[in-house]
């Protein structure tokens, strides 16, 4: 079974300022998805970015790029230029590449990081 | 609008009633999720549904049924509610197996 992990359960940043949020898994699979999603304080989950394995590319969407490295296992999410709006929990999320079997449906998320931002 | 939407987004219920939660999606998709998410633990998923008539346990299903009524609703009940299952309980929805999910607002239960 897949594992999530994100070993910072709190963390701040200044605004305007560079963050960095880290996340590492564990899969015996050579193909599946990497995710980034934010939860504000509305409680709603807003996908912020994706990442397919086989894409050695590390994906970018606007403020946002993450640090994809495969054989580590790791991936993280940059926040640049942090804004106030950005404070909220962020949820890193595998799922497998897989079209059949139990796995293949399912998003297995790790347990969340908090992000504070300070004016 | 909202393309998923949750109903009740809060409910306070008691030990031993019987309580549905809804879902109902816009978004034509034929995939379709409930997750639990508790303080500390993030999401785990308790059902899921490829179409009406495709519907499987997920992670946690225990103390949960779920009927997918059509292809844009579908319902998670809680047969006989415990305070364990205190929590906040997110829809989903997909086109497809690869496509990334779309979450609900959320519905915050409370089981006193």
């Amino acid at each position: 079974a897949q594992t999530v992990t994100q070993s910072q359960p709190e963390m701040s940043v200044q605004e305007a300022e560079t963050v960095t949020l880290s996340c590492t898994y564990d899969t015996s699979e050579s193909d599946y998805y990497l995710f980034w999603y934010k939860q504000p304080p509305s409680r709603q989950m807003i996908l912020v970015i994706r990442q397919e394995a086989y894409k050695q590319q590390n994906a970018t969407e606007n403020r946002f790029s993450v640090n994809f490295q495969k054989a580590a296992k790791s991936f993280s999410l940059k926040i640049s230029d942090s804004q106030l709006g950005d404070a909220a929990m962020y949820f890193c999320a595998y799922r497998s590449a897989l079209l059949v079997g139990a796995g293949s449906y399912q998003l297995t998320f790790g347990k969340g990081t908090k992000l504070s931002v300070i004016p | 609008d909202a393309d998923v939407t949750q109903t009740p987004r809060n409910r306070i219920t008691k030990t031993g009633k019987r309580i549905m939660l809804e879902c109902s999606q816009t978004k034509g998709h034929d995939r379709m999720y409930w997750y639990r998410q508790d303080p500390g633990l993030g999401l785990r998923l308790i059902y899921y549904s490829f179409d009406v008539k495709d519907i499987n346990k997920g992670e946690i299903s225990d103390g949960y049924s779920v009927s997918r009524q059509a292809q844009a609703k579908f319902s998670l009940s809680l047969e006989s509610a415990i305070p364990n299952q205190t929590a906040l309980y997110f829809c989903a929805t997909s086109r497809g197996q690869l496509d990334e999910q779309y979450f609900g607002p959320g519905t915050r239960l409370t089981v006193t």
